[in-house]
């Protein structure tokens, strides 16, 4: 069983592309999550989506959308990247039952 | 709205000593709480939670934290620091029980382990 998995890696992007960062679970979790880890700001909470077909804003959603197509699934993308958006993006999900979310390996994406 | 503050963002202790990590909440409601741990180059692992019920809170690794209503803490520890502990601990909270809406983090704090 993998959990999640996130995809790529590591990303350099030059200011102005568009990039999807993928997510996939196996754990047939209805919610999930896009955050961003900024040293010394911890962990921000980008979009959700609580169950296939819904979607949410989070603390930063500007310049990224979502969407949930299915319950393994929910990619993230920047239309026109933009140096600021350079982080390490994590995606979790969560069975909803308690709170305790189950986060994948991360991607670092560096837009120049 | 709910926030999270982590006292110190770096803490150091000898290796054999107890470790203590502060985390003070802000939440309308009762809250659920989390830590979790990241080694480097990794995602985030749950180190334990507390819901309702028990205070104390037991966690993997010989962690442990207890929730003070009245202080509005949830400081985790450990009796005995092992050099395998050095990583960034973060505290979370979620007003939302079954985590609808995310959880709130706080800034982290990096635990270094001196031998």
């Amino acid at each position: 069983i993998a959990g999640i998995t996130q995809a790529p890696t590591s990303q350099i992007l030059a200011a102005g592309r568009r990039m999807t960062l993928r997510c996939t679970q196996d754990m047939r979790h209805n919610a999930m999550y896009w955050y961003r880890q900024d040293l010394g700001l911890g962990l921000r909470l980008i979009h959700y989506s609580n169950t296939a077909g819904t979607t949410g804003k989070g603390e930063v959603p500007d310049g990224y959308s979502v969407s949930r197509a299915n319950t393994d699934d929910f990619p993230l993308t920047l239309a026109s990247a933009v140096p600021s958006q350079t982080s390490v993006y994590f995606c979790a999900s969560s069975p909803g039952t308690s709170g305790e979310q189950y986060f994948g390996p991360g991607t670092r994406l560096t837009v120049t | 709205a709910q926030s999270v503050t982590q006292l110190g963002s770096h803490v150091s202790v000898s290796e054999g000593a107890l470790v203590l990590l502060r985390c003070n909440y802000s939440s309308s409601v009762p809250p659920y709480l989390f830590w979790y741990v990241q080694y480097p180059n990794q995602g985030l692992q749950l180190l334990l939670k507390y819901t309702t019920g028990a205070t104390l809170v037991k966690g993997i690794n010989g962690f442990e934290a207890e929730f003070k209503k009245s202080e509005t803490s949830f400081h985790l520890t450990k009796p005995s620091a092992h050099m395998s502990d050095a990583a960034e601990y973060f505290c979370a909270v979620s007003e939302s029980g079954g985590g609808a809406d995310g959880l709130t983090f706080g800034k982290g704090t990096h635990l270094i382990i001196q031998p």
